[in-house]
């Protein structure tokens, strides 16, 4: 079982609409839980990070963790041309690797 | 941006030859991390470091060896690259055990 599993994708949303990103996680004792974007060759980087059950809210983001299910999303409202990109979860465990998901690639059309 | 620098950021190397990576960071961070991207994959953690000569394997850790003998410099070693080792290596930094990471440029690297 990987560590970290996400919705294989590619999503495909139009202008202005909700784009639902899920991942999965296997060690029940992670603590840290993170949203990467990456666009084509280019480096990883942060969009959202939640260490708490429930939800966060950041701009256009929402990152919702339930740790009885093992269970992280990410919503994106008002989807944007500009956020064309994959999304990598990163989970970070109790022995302190940091691990990823195979990444959904979200397309928004214009 | 973070002040993380992988070099090379491009190499070519043939079939059985020794390659090394290298990652400086100027942060001081304590955490390490050694990637590789293939596509399919997303990031797959090779080895990591929690500190000076302090480390340890990921998930696809065979082939590849580390070194981290001062803060600042983490090294990924293929001892004799082989072409499945063809990928994008990324290195990444963090401040503390879960705290959020900061990844390099990364390095493109083709064996031949």
């Amino acid at each position: 079982q990987k560590e970290v599993e996400q919705n294989s994708g590619p999503l495909s949303v139009p202008e202005g609409a909700i784009a639902s990103l899920n991942c999965t996680y296997s060690d029940r004792g992670s603590q840290s839980f993170f949203w990467y974007r990456q666009y084509s060759g280019k480096s990883p980087e942060l969009i959202m990070f939640i260490y708490s059950n429930g939800d966060k809210e950041d701009g256009r983001f929402t990152a919702q963790l339930n740790k009885a299910s093992q269970y992280v999303s990410l919503l994106i409202r008002d989807s944007q041309p500009s956020d064309s990109a994959t999304y990598l979860c990163a989970v970070n465990s109790r022995d302190y690797k940091l691990s990823f998901g195979a990444g959904t690639t979200v397309t928004v059309r214009a | 941006d973070a002040g993380i620098t992988q070099s090379p950021r491009h190499k070519v190397t043939e079939t059985g030859t020794p390659v090394t990576l290298r990652c400086h960071q100027t942060e001081n961070h304590r955490y390490m991390y050694w990637y590789r991207q293939d596509p399919g994959h997303g990031l797959r953690l090779i080895h990591y470091s929690y500190g000076v000569k302090d480390t340890d394997k990921g998930e696809v850790s065979d082939g590849y060896s580390v070194s981290r003998s001062k803060t600042e410099d983490f090294l990924l070693t293929l001892e004799s690259a082989t072409s499945s080792q063809t990928s994008v290596y990324f290195c990444a930094i963090a401040t503390g055990q879960g705290t959020e990471a900061f990844f390099g440029q990364g390095t493109r690297l083709t064996v031949v």
